[in-house]
């Protein structure tokens, strides 16, 4: 079975600042990885992927995400983040093979100016 | 990237009516959508899977029913709650995958999003 944990309900950092927010996942085959983003009352846009090749992905609006095979890990992250970055983070995860995209519980990011 | 669009954004109703979501994927062709509910402050809780041409999956608890999904065509998938009451209230999102830029079978390909439905049941 596949799984995803955020283990940060919310997560505080001043405007400029590098970000990171945390994913941890699960699966038995291998790993196809996600984020996804989403503003107040609006579906979720999709940030980046990991699907193979190199570990550091880049995605949209200057994130990038780092896999980590030996941790398990997806970690989300920004060099300089800005106050419109503020919005509710969701890693997933889908095992090689299936259909269904499985999310995790969603971190709550806040830039504070 | 991909665009999915839904109709109505929001949609209050009377309890004991039936609503109707439309789900559209505008410049891609989906031959699997997915339909979500999210709860305030929550995670999206899979509700089905629908491929097109056949019978949408239900996920165990949800009431196959209550909530009708029928994905006539590529681009469209419809969500119908049915006798709609209070608890049926909720956030709806549904997402389509495009094949296109991964390949059918990979399991590579990216999910897009719906914009979401706002189901307010009086």
């Amino acid at each position: 079975a596949q799984s995803v944990a955020q283990p940060e309900d919310q997560v505080n950092v001043a405007e400029g600042n590098p970000l990171t927010v945390k994913c941890t996942y699960s699966v038995s085959g291998n790993p196809y990885l996600f984020w996804y983003v989403q503003y107040p009352n609006r579906g979720l846009q999709f940030l980046l992927k990991y699907i193979t090749g190199d570990n550091l992905v880049k995605g949209s609006y200057g994130f990038e995400a780092e896999f980590n095979k030996s941790q398990t890990s997806f970690h989300l992250k920004k060099p300089s983040a800005l106050v419109s970055d503020s919005a509710l983070y969701f890693c997933a995860v889908r095992d090689e093979g299936a259909q269904k995209l499985v999310f995790g519980q969603g971190t709550r990011l806040t830039i504070n100016p | 990237g991909a665009v999915v669009s839904q109709h109505p954004s929001w949609v209050i109703c009377k309890s004991g009516t039936s609503v109707k979501i439309e789900c559209r994927s505008l410049d891609f062709q989906a031959t699997t959508m997915f339909w979500y509910r999210q709860f305030p402050k929550q995670s999206l809780m899979l509700m089905a899977t629908s491929n097109e041409g056949s019978k949408a999956t239900y996920e165990q608890g949800v009431e196959k029913d209550k909530f009708l999904i029928n994905h006539a065509s590529l681009t469209l998938s419809t969500l119908t709650v049915t006798s709609a009451h209070p608890e049926d209230s909720s956030f709806y999102i549904c997402s389509a995958r495009d094949f296109s830029d991964s390949g059918r079978e990979s399991g590579t390909d990216t999910q897009y999003f719906g914009p979401g439905t706002r189901l307010t049941v009086l």
